[in-house]
């Protein structure tokens, strides 16, 4: 089955820095990259996602990129600010309409003012 | 729109008792998920439904879980009986059917067994 590896597990970054995680898959058939940000105690909440067949997005201050070849992707955020504050997942899923995701293990991010 | 509707938020029991979750997801959402969020890990896949049939449930614990959606549209989630590794937030989420469609998640329930 799918892995994903999740690297920094912690980052602390100063307010107005920019912050990136990075994340690896094992299954060359995936084909869906999504970002969830989860606060203590609620809900993943989609940030940000991509598609195989495009090699990086933005919105706003938060952009992902993909390298299919290498299996990796990443997750930039600049002009970071407190309320960016949070564990940030990274996950992976392949298949035209069946989206279960595997996700990686997590990053807790710290935006010190 | 309405999102996706978990209850109860709470629960705490004793190993070797039952309990049960249910989730209500976004209205016209075909597929349905139920995931397990351990302390400082990623929700894992333990079932996915695609309206009121399995889809993969290849990493349910099926001696103690079971799921349903039986009528396509809600879900029960049931431990029975439970064991201490089983404290987690089970998260359930919806996503429309194909097209590449993004998963939304309830805000869960945290379980705690004692």
């Amino acid at each position: 089955g799918e892995n994903v590896e999740q690297h920094p597990s912690t980052l602390s970054v100063q307010e107005g820095d920019s912050a990136v995680i990075k994340c690896t898959y094992s299954d060359s058939a995936s084909n869906y990259f999504p970002w969830y940000k989860q606060e203590l105690g609620k809900r993943p909440q989609l940030i940000i996602d991509i598609r195989s067949n495009v090699g990086e997005k933005k919105d706003q201050r938060i952009a992902v990129t993909l390298n299919k070849t290498a299996k990796h992707f990443s997750l930039h955020i600049t002009e970071t600010q407190p309320e960016d504050s949070a564990v940030y997942f990274c996950a992976a899923s392949k298949g035209r309409g069946r989206r279960a995701l595997t996700f990686g293990s997590g990053t807790r991010l710290q935006v010190q003012p | 729109e309405a999102g996706v509707a978990q209850s109860p938020r709470y629960k705490i029991i004793e190993k070797r008792q039952s309990v049960a979750f249910w989730c209500n997801p976004i209205s016209g959402h075909a597929t349905l998920y139920w995931y397990q969020q351990i302390l400082g890990q990623g929700p894992k896949l333990l079932i996915q439904f695609q309206n009121n049939g399995v889809v993969d449930d290849s990493q349910l614990p099926k001696d103690r879980f079971s799921a349903e959606r039986l009528k396509g549209v809600d879900s029960t989630l049931k431990i029975q009986p439970a064991k201490l590794e089983d404290s987690a937030v089970y998260l359930c989420a919806s996503s429309l059917s194909g097209n590449d469609q993004p998963q939304h998640f309830g805000d869960g329930t945290r379980l705690s067994i004692l």
